[in-house]
């Protein structure tokens, strides 16, 4: 069983430059969530997608938009990429209909960001 | 709001010794607690995780951590740790039902040495 499948894994950019990360949830999940990970610091939240919306997000501008596909994938988007933007960017998936919470975000490996 | 603090960013221990993994939080809501492990270079793992019931959870690989309502704290233990310890710990808190939005600490480094 395939979990979360992240792709690029590494990617380097420059400043002022676009990016876009892809992202396969788990099988039987519909719900994907984005987080991002700066350098010695824990994932910071950014947005979750079910049913091709977005349905929550966290502290970050504009320039962070994403997309749910039909298959339940999901892009994140980032657009006039700035120094600060360079970290592991991780998504994370889980079934949207379970409120007990007994199934956990599942992690993928993440895509590594660098913008010089 | 919630929030989370992982007091010690690097824990150095020898091999075979007992660890504790020091992790407060704070939240206006029911909390639901959990703890991730991150390798080098791959993404987060769950160790264990706290919905209600015992206070005391038992996770995977030796793991186990205690939820303490009135000091808000649920801080990691393992009572003898091995070298594939060695990885970095995160706290984190989820925001009532809200199981898709998670409140990361900032890690704690565990660093097993021989």
């Amino acid at each position: 069983d395939a979990g979360v499948t992240q792709s690029p894994t590494h990617l380097i950019k420059t400043r002022g430059q676009q990016v876009t990360l892809r992202c396969s949830p788990k099988s039987g999940h519909d719900t994907v969530s984005w987080y991002q990970q700066a350098l010695g610091q824990g994932p910071q939240f950014i947005f979750q997608y079910y049913e091709e919306e977005e349905r929550q997000r966290g502290n970050f501008p504009d320039r962070f938009s994403g997309h749910q596909f039909p298959n339940y994938s999901s892009e994140l988007n980032v657009n006039a990429l700035l120094l600060g933007d360079s970290a592991l960017y991780l998504c994370a998936s889980r079934p949207r209909t379970d409120l007990s919470g007994a199934n956990v975000l599942t992690f993928g490996a993440g895509s590594r960001l660098t913008v010089l | 709001a919630q929030s989370v603090t992982q007091l010690d960013s690097q824990v150095p221990v020898f091999e075979e010794a007992p660890v504790e993994l020091r992790c407060n939080y704070s939240s206006s809501v029911s909390v639901y607690l959990f703890w991730y492990v991150q390798y080098p270079n791959q993404g987060l793992q769950l160790l264990l995780k706290y919905l209600s019931g015992s206070t005391l959870v038992k996770g995977i690989n030796g793991f186990e951590a205690e939820f303490n309502k009135s000091q808000t704290s649920f801080h990691l233990r393992k009572p003898s740790v091995h070298i594939s310890d060695t990885a970095e710990y995160f706290c984190a808190v989820s925001a009532g039902y809200n199981f898709n939005k998670f409140y990361f600490g900032s890690g704690t480094k565990l660093n097993v040495k021989p």
